[in-house]
């Protein structure tokens, strides 16, 4: 059984430059979490997806947005970054079900200059 | 508001101890819980969970309590080993829907040998 991959593993971006992050969900998951973890914090949710749709959002900007895709894979977009988006950016896919434990990757480290 | 807190952000025992990490749960409308450790530069690894229909649950060398009147949740870890060194999050469910995960700060379990 095939875990929750992300890429790149690691990411230097500059202040204003737009981004993408991609994760590829677990065998048999249908459902896609993203989250962001500043240094020191636990993660903080960005959005889910479910069968292609956005199916709730944290408290995020509109700048940061999403796609899954048919085969559950799914990308997480940041546009006009900022310095604070410096984060591990975390993946993680369940299998669709209520209460039922998210598997996360091993995340995406992004620093902003 | 809606957040999960760890009494302790740093936990230090010897090889063979048990050991017990806390925290505090601010929404009595949470229904499900969830433990994960997360080790230098990975991702949460899934622990154990558990429903607020239940009090207590365990796994392998872990046991988790739920004490809803105080909302209160705690991870016990038998026989302490070096390799439980890592963070450990707590984290609660508080939409109905399943599709967001609040997590605490966590706490910093220390090992030595």
């Amino acid at each position: 059984e095939t875990g929750v991959t992300q890429s790149p593993t690691h990411l230097i971006k500059t202040r204003g430059q737009q981004v993408t992050l991609r994760c590829s969900s677990q065998s048999g998951h249908n459902t896609v979490s993203w989250y962001q973890q500043a240094l020191g914090q636990g993660p903080q949710f960005i959005f889910q997806y479910y069968r292609e749709e956005e199916n709730g959002r944290g408290n995020f900007p509109p700048r940061f947005s999403g796609l899954q895709f048919p085969n559950y894979s799914s990308e997480l977009n940041v546009n006009a970054l900022e310095l604070d988006d410096s984060a591990l950016y975390l993946c993680a896919s369940s299998p669709g079900q209520v209460n039922s434990p998210l598997h996360f990757g091993n995340g995406t480290r992004l620093t902003v200059t | 508001g809606e957040s999960v807190g760890l009494h302790l952000p740093t936990l230090s025992v010897q090889e063979g101890d048990n050991s017990i990490i806390n925290c505090a749960y601010s929404n009595s409308a949470s229904d499900y819980f969830i433990w994960y450790k997360q080790e230098s530069g990975k991702g949460p690894q899934f622990i154990i969970d558990i429903r607020s229909n239940m009090d207590k649950r365990q796994g392998q060398r872990v046991t988790v309590l739920l004490n809803k009147t105080v909302k209160h949740l705690s991870l016990q870890i038998a026989a302490t080993q070096p390799g439980d060194s890592a963070v450990y999050f707590c984290a609660e469910n508080t939409d109905q829907a399943g599709t967001a995960l609040i997590f605490g700060k966590g706490t910093t379990l220390s090992v030595s040998s």
